[in-house]
């Protein structure tokens, strides 16, 4: 079965302090692999994505994510987090072809204290 | 270059009555999406259109929602009976399509259900 999880419901950091959010994945075909943010109120927003290639990728906000194949993990990264990165993250599989039917993760609530 | 709209915002509404949500994507996006997301849950697909065309529907519980997008452009997603459990928000996205997709959903604010 396809299935994206996320293990922490909740992680609360303090700001400046570096961030990492856990991703897994079930997914039959190669997959393709996606960050999402979404701040109160908010659409999702795409923080970045891994199709191929090298296995870290950069995204927007200072934000960057490892995929491993080997562990089905596709981490989401950030050396020093900033109080506006507050939100629910969410991690997402798809397929080339079909990367509409995205299967997310149930998401992460990030805090972030001063 | 305005973003994807939905409307309305938030709406409550007893049980068993009708709701619709409309929602105009990005402007050249021939792909739109329906996306149903429940509270503490991340977002799963209901249905998505290639144009006027639904190319996956489904997900979409069809014995009471329904869904169109007649010219191709905006969308209207219709819940008639509503129930309790449908309680919930509602994101439409959009992405270029035609092969100029990139991977990425644009998605709206979402419309947000409550059923009394």
């Amino acid at each position: 079965a396809q299935s994206v999880t996320q293990p922490d419901i909740h992680i609360t950091v303090s700001e400046g302090a570096s961030l990492e959010l856990r991703c897994n994945y079930s997914y039959g075909a190669t997959p393709y692999l996606f960050w999402y943010v979404q701040s109160p109120g908010q659409g999702l927003q795409l923080l970045l994505k891994y199709f191929s290639g090298d296995t870290l990728v950069q995204g927007i906000k200072g934000f960057e994510a490892e995929f491993k194949r080997s562990q089905s993990s596709f981490n989401l990264r950030k050396p020093s987090v900033h109080w506006s990165d507050a939100a629910e993250y969410f991690c997402a599989v798809g397929a080339w072809g079909n990367t509409g039917k995205l299967i997310f993760g149930q998401g992460t609530t990030l805090q972030v204290k001063p | 270059e305005a973003g994807v709209v939905q409307s309305p915002r938030y709406k409550i509404i007893e049980k068993k009555q009708p709701v619709a949500f409309w929602c105009n994507p990005i402007s050249g996006h021939n792909t739109l999406y329906w996306y149903l997301q429940n509270l503490g849950q991340g977002p799963e697909l209901l249905i998505r259109y290639e144009n006027e065309e639904a190319v996956d529907d489904s997900q979409l519980p069809k014995d009471r929602f329904s869904a169109e997008r007649l010219k191709g452009v905006d969308s209207t997603l219709k819940i008639q009976p509503a129930e309790l459990g449908d309680s919930a928000v509602y994101l439409c996205a959009s992405s270029p399509g035609g092969g100029r997709d990139t991977g990425e959903l644009f998605f709206g604010e979402g419309s947000r259900l409550t059923v009394l």
